[in-house]
């Protein structure tokens, strides 16, 4: 069974970035896609994308382009997310999550709270 | 970009009661769609993919069906712990989630 452990909080400043890590156990990164997600205070679920276990793609919502990156390093099973120039807009709890077929994913990070705040 | 329409937005209803919830796509999808229960502080936690396939581990009182654009996902029978908010999701392209589905306690 796969588990996926995120890194902790994080507070910043408008304009600065985060890096969140998502570690798996229980199975390799390289076996399934990893996907991101976020959800802002009491609002619902938003998609962030995926990166492929084989070729490294990523595919993300135009609305994140320039500021967003996922990467990972298989030789300690975690994987990535970057998200750059950040606003108030960005606080959210971000997840990753273990793709099982075409998107739906069967297990899931605890996620990690991102606040963005002068 | 395919966008997901849920409704109710909130539902209430009783432990037994028999509920659906519907998941609307503006354009067809084929059975491309997921379903998710998330409780409050948690993560999601996947119900149904492909739109009527049950996730190993989910009770049998969950079930979707529908295809290309609309879809439902029926609980048979409340439990209390049913109670909380269910999102639908695309799965092609943009993955996008529908803006979810409080099903409360009448």
């Amino acid at each position: 069974q796969v588990q996926l452990v995120q890194s902790g909080a994080e507070v910043k400043k408008p304009g600065a970035s985060v890096k969140i890590s998502c570690k798996a156990s229980g199975d390799t990164l390289t076996a399934y896609y990893i996907h991101w997600v976020r959800q802002a205070p009491g609002q619902g679920l938003e998609w962030l994308g995926w990166v492929n276990p084989n070729t490294d793609e990523i595919r993300f919502p135009q609305k994140f382009q320039g500021r967003i990156n996922m990467t990972r390093d298989t030789s300690v099973s975690t994987a990535y997310l970057e998200l750059t120039s950040l606003t108030s807009d960005d606080t959210a709890v971000y997840y990753c999550a273990k793709d099982l077929k075409l998107g739906a994913c069967d297990f899931w990070g605890q996620g990690t709270l991102v606040t963005v705040s002068s | 970009d395919i966008q997901l329409t849920q409704s109710p937005s909130f539902l209430s209803a009783s432990v037994g009661d028999r509920v659906t919830i519907t998941c609307r796509a503006s354009q067809a999808i084929n059975n491309y769609l997921a379903w998710y229960q998330q409780r409050p502080g948690k993560a999601p936690n996947l119900l149904i993919y492909l739109a009527s396939t049950l996730q190993s581990g989910v009770p049998s009182r969950f079930s979707g069906s529908g295809s290309e654009t609309e879809f439902t996902l029926t609980i048979s029978s409340l439990r209390p712990e049913d109670f909380t908010t269910y999102y639908c999701q695309l799965l092609k392209d943009q993955h996008t989630f529908g803006q979810g589905t409080k099903l409360e306690i009448k």
